[in-house]
C-alpha cells in the first residue's frame, strides 16, 4: 500500500530556512500536498503540486518534487515563530477514494 | 464562516460505553472522511463517504461505523469503545475530487477521545 514517510523533529533558528523533507511510496500519485497543524487546531492547507511539476513557489514556501526519487520537500524561507507547527505531507491519486494518505508529521520548533 | 464543525471536542469513557461524534459542515462538500492521529503513525483514514448515502471503509474501520443521511452531517459511532481507540479524530470535507482536481481536505478542530 502507499506509505508516506518524514522525519518527526526538525529545528531552526528564527530567520533561517527551514526544510521539511517527505517521501512516498505510491508512483501514481497525482497531486502531493503539504498541511500544517498550529496546537490545538485541524490541519490546514499550506499548498499542493500536481506530479507533472518540478517546483512550485507561494511566498515564503517552495515546493519541490523529485518524481523520479519519489521525494518532496517544503522549504520555509525567512522561518518565524508563527512557523512553529507540525507539517504534514500527503499524497493523493485523482480517482476512486480520492484519499490522502498522509505522513507521520514533522514537528517544526523554532529558535530565537 | 465556511467550517467543518465536530463536537464533542473532548471526551472522557469507559470501555463499552456507546458514543458518537457528531460532524457538520456548511460547505455543501460531497466528500466527507474521518481519520484518527496518533503520536508517530501520522493520519489514518477511518471512513469515507463520496456522497449521501455512500459509504466506504478506509485504512482501519475496526470498532466504527459512520453513517450520512444527510449532505452536511457524517456522525462517527462507536458501538464499544475500547481503550485502543483512545485517539485524537478529525472529520475533513472537500468539494468533489474526483477526477477534477486536487482534493482540498477542510479539517475540523479535532475531537480528542480518552476511553478508560
Amino acid at each position: 500500500g502507499e506509505d508516506v514517510e518524514q522525519s518527526l523533529f526538525l529545528s531552526v533558528r528564527e530567520g533561517d530556512s527551514s526544510v521539511i523533507n517527505c517521501t512516498y511510496t505510491d508512483s501514481s500519485s497525482t497531486y502531493l500536498y503539504w498541511y500544517k497543524q498550529e496546537p490545538g487546531a485541524g490541519l490546514q492547507l499550506l499548498t499542493y503540486i500536481f506530479s507533472n511539476m518540478d517546483m512550485k513557489q507561494d511566498q515564503r514556501l517552495t515546493v519541490l518534487l523529485n518524481k523520479k526519487d519519489k521525494h518532496l520537500s517544503l522549504r520555509i524561507a525567512d522561518t518565524q515563530t508563527g512557523d512553529s507547527a507540525i507539517y504534514f505531507c500527503a499524497e493523493g491519486s485523482n480517482f476512486g477514494n480520492e484519499k490522502l494518505t498522509f505522513g507521520t508529521g514533522t514537528r517544526l520548533t523554532i529558535i530565537p | 464562516e465556511a467550517q467543518v464543525t465536530q463536537n464533542p471536542r473532548y471526551l472522557i469513557t469507559v470501555t463499552g460505553k456507546k458514543l458518537t461524534v457528531t460532524c457538520s459542515q456548511n460547505m455543501n462538500h460531497e466528500y466527507m472522511s474521518w481519520y484518527r492521529q496518533d503520536p508517530g503513525l501520522g493520519l489514518r483514514q477511518i471512513y469515507y463517504s463520496m456522497n449521501v448515502e455512500v459509504t466506504d471503509k478506509g485504512d482501519v474501520p475496526e470498532g466504527y461505523k459512520v453513517s450520512r443521511k444527510e449532505k452536511r452531517n457524517f456522525p462517527l459511532i462507536l458501538e464499544s469503545p475500547s481503550p485502543n481507540q483512545t485517539s485524537l479524530y478529525f472529520c475533513a470535507s472537500s468539494l468533489n475530487p474526483a477526477g477534477s482536481g486536487a482534493n482540498v481536505l477542510t479539517f475540523g478542530a479535532g475531537s480528542r477521545l480518552t476511553v478508560l
